[in-house]
């Protein structure tokens, strides 16, 4: 069974430095998705990044990127120029590329990530 | 573009009472459905999932059961809750469209007394 861990419970930063979140899964599939989302204190699941495990090329959004290492099954966020905005709970989720039916998303138990000013 | 609605945001129910969090996409069809349940200072976990019209999966043996009555709307339901219940339910959706990727709704807090 594919697995996902998130090593750091918490994380702080001061405001406008960046910090990287960790990520490592566990699958014997070669083809695969990889997210993080972000659950600010409205509780509501936000896609921030996704990555697919075909491509090379790490992904970008903004501000975040990812540090993809498909060899040692690492998939770390990083956060340039932290704003106050960004504080939530981080979730690194895995998925297998399945062209039917659902989409199961496999979890990790989350990073809280604290902002300071 | 595509919306998901979820209500209740917020119960209070007793232990035994019944229990319906409603979830509905707009803005696509034929979507896959998802309801998540995420306790306490812990990460997600996939409850139930469906593809179609009253074709629901069922991830965990639990107190709940879901039901899917149209193509976008997904219903979570409990004859009588239990105080294990008490979480914060997540509804969720993808489309072969969009990328596959899953995309939730506002949440539910649920709390069983």
């Amino acid at each position: 069974a594919q697995t996902v861990t998130q090593s750091q419970p918490e994380m702080s930063v001061q405001e406008a430095e960046t910090v990287t979140l960790s990520c490592t899964y566990d699958t014997s599939e070669s083809d695969y998705y990889l997210f993080w989302y972000k659950q600010p204190p409205s509780r509501q699941m936000i896609l921030v990044i996704r990555q697919e495990a075909y491509k090379q090329q790490n992904a970008t959004e903004n501000r975040f990127s990812v540090n993809f290492q498909k060899a040692a099954k690492s998939f770390s966020l990083k956060i340039s120029d932290s704003q106050l905005g960004d504080a939530a709970m981080y979730f690194c989720a895995y998925r297998p590329r399945e062209h039917q039916g659902a989409q199961k998303l496999v979890f990790g138990q989350g990073t809280r990530l604290t902002i300071n000013p | 573009s595509q919306t998901i609605h979820q209500w209740p945001a917020t119960l209070v129910q007793p232990v035994g009472s019944p229990l319906s969090l409603e979830c509905t996409v707009e803005g696509t069809s034929n979507p896959n459905l998802y309801w998540y349940r995420q306790a306490a200072g812990r990460g997600l976990q996939l409850l139930f999932y469906s593809i179609g019209i009253d074709q629901i999966s069922s991830e965990v043996p639990q107190n709940l059961s879901a039901s899917r009555p149209q193509d976008r709307q997904f219903i979570l339901s409990s004859k009588k809750l239990l105080l294990s219940d008490s979480g914060f339910y997540l509804c969720a959706w993808s489309v072969l469209t969009a990328g596959n990727t899953i995309y939730f709704g506002e949440g539910s807090w649920l709390t069983v007394v």
